[in-house]
């Protein structure tokens, strides 16, 4: 079985332009999540959804990110426009419901110059 | 706001040598995750403790928690360079809807 995939693994931007990260969940996680680690502190929390729902997007940090999970199936997160703090490593997670156990993808690594 | 506490941050150690990860948190919790995460790899789930008292072990790596104490330890006896890797703990708190609230990590470099 697959697990959850992460593209890309790394980008390189400039201040200003736009990028699109993009999560593939274990085929029927209903749950997905996405976190980031900035400047090697602490994964922080972004946002949760239940199929195609936004449980919780209390940790989203501004309106430059936009997540969606059209359909229920993958779920993208876009940054527009990009900032030097937007850095880091963004995770993606899927679980069964009820929430069961956290399955990680590998990361993308933004960098913006 | 719950916090969760790691330390030390950074750990070299020999092999053969046996060391212990602290984590504190700040508010009660219903389950608590250590992870480890190799440079590049996705986080791998290596215990997960439910209840005070719990102690789990794998291999050269154990961990317990002290729900009273809030405090989790992971034990690492007789390391050897494969256990070279970042250490995260995690809380959980279910009234968030599983939403992981983690250290900072430990990265732990096992020197031959």
């Amino acid at each position: 079985e697959a697990g959850v995939t992460q593209f890309p693994s790394h980008s390189v931007i400039e201040k200003g332009q736009t990028v699109t990260l993009r999560c593939d969940p274990i085929s029927g996680h209903d749950n997905l999540y996405w976190y980031r680690r900035v400047m090697g502190k602490e994964i922080k929390f972004l946002l949760h959804f239940v199929k195609e729902s936004k449980q919780d997007e209390s940790g989203m940090p501004n309106n430059r990110f936009l997540a969606e999970r059209t359909g229920g199936t993958y779920s993208t997160l876009k940054v527009q426009p990009a900032e030097l703090e937007d850095s880091g490593v963004y995770f993606c997670a899927s679980s069964h419901p009820p929430p069961g156990e956290l399955f990680f993808g590998e990361g993308s690594r933004l960098t913006v110059l | 706001e719950l916090k969760v506490e790691q330390n030390p941050l950074f750990l070299s150690m020999q092999e053969g040598k046996n060391y212990t990860i602290y984590c504190n948190y700040s508010t009660t919790s219903d389950r608590l995750y250590w992870y480890r995460q190799d440079p590049g790899k996705s986080l791998e789930s290596l215990f997960v403790l439910l209840s005070n008292g719990a102690v789990k072990q794998e291999g050269r790596l154990m961990a317990s928690l002290d729900t009273k104490a809030r405090l989790s330890t992971l034990h690492i006896t007789a390391a050897v360079h494969d256990l070279s890797a970042t250490y995260f703990c995690a809380v959980d708190m279910r009234t968030s809807g599983s939403r992981l609230t983690f250290g900072e990590g430990t990265q732990l470099t096992v020197n031959p």
